[in-house]
This record gives structure tokens, C-alpha cells and sequence, in this order.
């Protein structure tokens, strides 16, 4: 069973358009977030929700925005897209508060704007 | 969260011990060592963390120095399926904020 899912895996669109990423996970974790890895490969934390409240939100633009239905699943919502936001986007989650240390990712999205 | 600095690239022999250093001389006390690693596109996979104890488990050991200011992470028998981007990162123990840096590129040759 995959533990944490993303769809879809190849996002091609183009600029000004609007999309949305979603992601799942299936292992009751209580802390879920959304990294963005460019084309130099540096992988920098976006947002990361716990218990469905924003803890983490980075310097991005509010163009993107997660939205958490609940506890299970953490979407990434992207309006007016831009050439700059062309990278990888991946998932994860993680159990806090319990002793566990471990974030698990999912597979990745890679979005493409032309 | 304490910066970490890693060399850019690595080699390694297939079956030798892969030794991947990582500094982290501005660890504050309560700070974890962790290690992840990805392989190609995919996501990063977690490997191993640490305080100030020596850790070992079924993927690699954990070696962090006493003054806590740098630590190892120790491949036993590398495989071709271990090269990777390797990232170490100092971050509290919820983990919540995870600054991954440009991390060790290694590469496992026959």
C-alpha cells in the first residue's frame, strides 16, 4: 500500500492558469506538508499543517495555498501560474509528538508552466 | 535551525564502508542530527537521527562526535542502489521544519 500518494505525477500547463496538486497519506499522521525542489535540486520546506492549522508557512507567494479536508489529505493549490513555478513538488507527513522522527514522502509532482 | 555543511560529492566502492561527514558546529542542545537520502527524482527517504548517542539500525550507523559539533553517517557495505543525494540536517526533535542543504551526491562505482 502506497503510504503517501500524489496526483498527478506530471502537471503541464500554462502561465496564468490555475491547478491543484493533491496528496494522501495512509498512515494515520497527524502533520502533513508541501516542499517545492527546483532545478538546482534544493529542496525548501513551502507549508506544513498539523491537526488541520497552518504551523509553517514560508515566504511563498499566496498564490499557492493548501487546503487540508482533513486529516488524511493536504492539497496544494496553485493560482495564476508563473514560468518560476515549474519544479518538483512533493508531499509529506509525519507523526509528532510521539517519538517518531521520521517525514514520509511521497513520490513528487513535476509541474511544468510554459 | 542550525546550519549543517556537507562536501558536494562523494565516491565509493561497491561492498566498502561509504563515510559521509556532515558539520554542524552551531547545534544547539536540543537539536537532532538527521540524515535522508534521494535516490534519482524520488522523494527523500529517511535514514537515521541522533542526538548524542551513537546510533545504529538496519540502514546505516550514526556516528556523532562528542562536542556534538559534527557526525558521520556510515554506509557499512554500499550497494549501487545507495547512490544518492545524501542530506544531513540539524532540527528539533518534532522535526517540523526540516531544512534540507545541497547535500552529498555519492556515488557507488563497481
Amino acid at each position: 500500500d502506497t503510504a503517501v500518494s500524489q496526483t498527478p505525477k506530471y502537471l503541464v500547463t500554462q502561465m496564468g492558469n490555475d491547478k491543484s496538486i493533491k496528496c494522501e497519506q495512509n498512515l494515520g499522521h497527524d502533520t502533513m506538508y508541501w516542499y517545492k525542489q527546483d532545478s538546482k535540486k534544493f529542496l525548501k520546506i513551502m507549508f506544513s499543517y498539523n491537526n488541520k492549522e497552518l504551523i509553517i508557512n514560508e515566504t511563498v507567494p499566496n498564490r499557492f495555498s493548501p487546503k487540508s479536508p482533513d486529516k488524511a489529505h493536504l492539497n496544494l493549490h496553485i493560482n495564476s501560474l508563473e514560468l518560476g513555478d515549474s519544479a518538483v513538488y512533493f508531499c509529506a507527513s509525519s507523526l509528532t509528538g510521539t517519538g517518531m522522527y521520521e517525514q514520509y514522502f511521497g513520490p513528487g509532482t513535476r509541474l511544468t508552466v510554459t | 535551525d542550525a546550519k549543517t555543511t556537507q562536501p558536494p560529492s562523494m565516491d565509493c566502492a561497491e561492498g566498502r564502508a561509504a563515510n559521509l561527514p556532515c558539520n554542524h558546529s552551531t547545534i544547539s542542545g536540543n537539536e537532532y542530527v538527521y540524515w535522508y537520502r534521494q535516490i534519482h527524482s524520488q522523494g527523500p527517504q529517511y535514514i537515521i537521527h541522533g542526538l548524542k548517542n551513537n546510533e545504529t539500525n538496519e540502514m546505516a550507523s550514526l556516528i556523532i562526535t562528542e562536542d556534538r559539533k559534527s557526525s558521520t553517517l556510515i554506509l557499512p557495505h554500499a550497494t549501487l542502489r545507495d547512490t544518492a543525494v545524501y542530506y544531513c540536517i540539524a532540527a528539533l526533535y518534532n522535526n517540523n521544519d526540516m531544512r534540507f542543504g545541497a547535500g552529498t551526491r555519492l556515488t557507488v562505482k563497481p
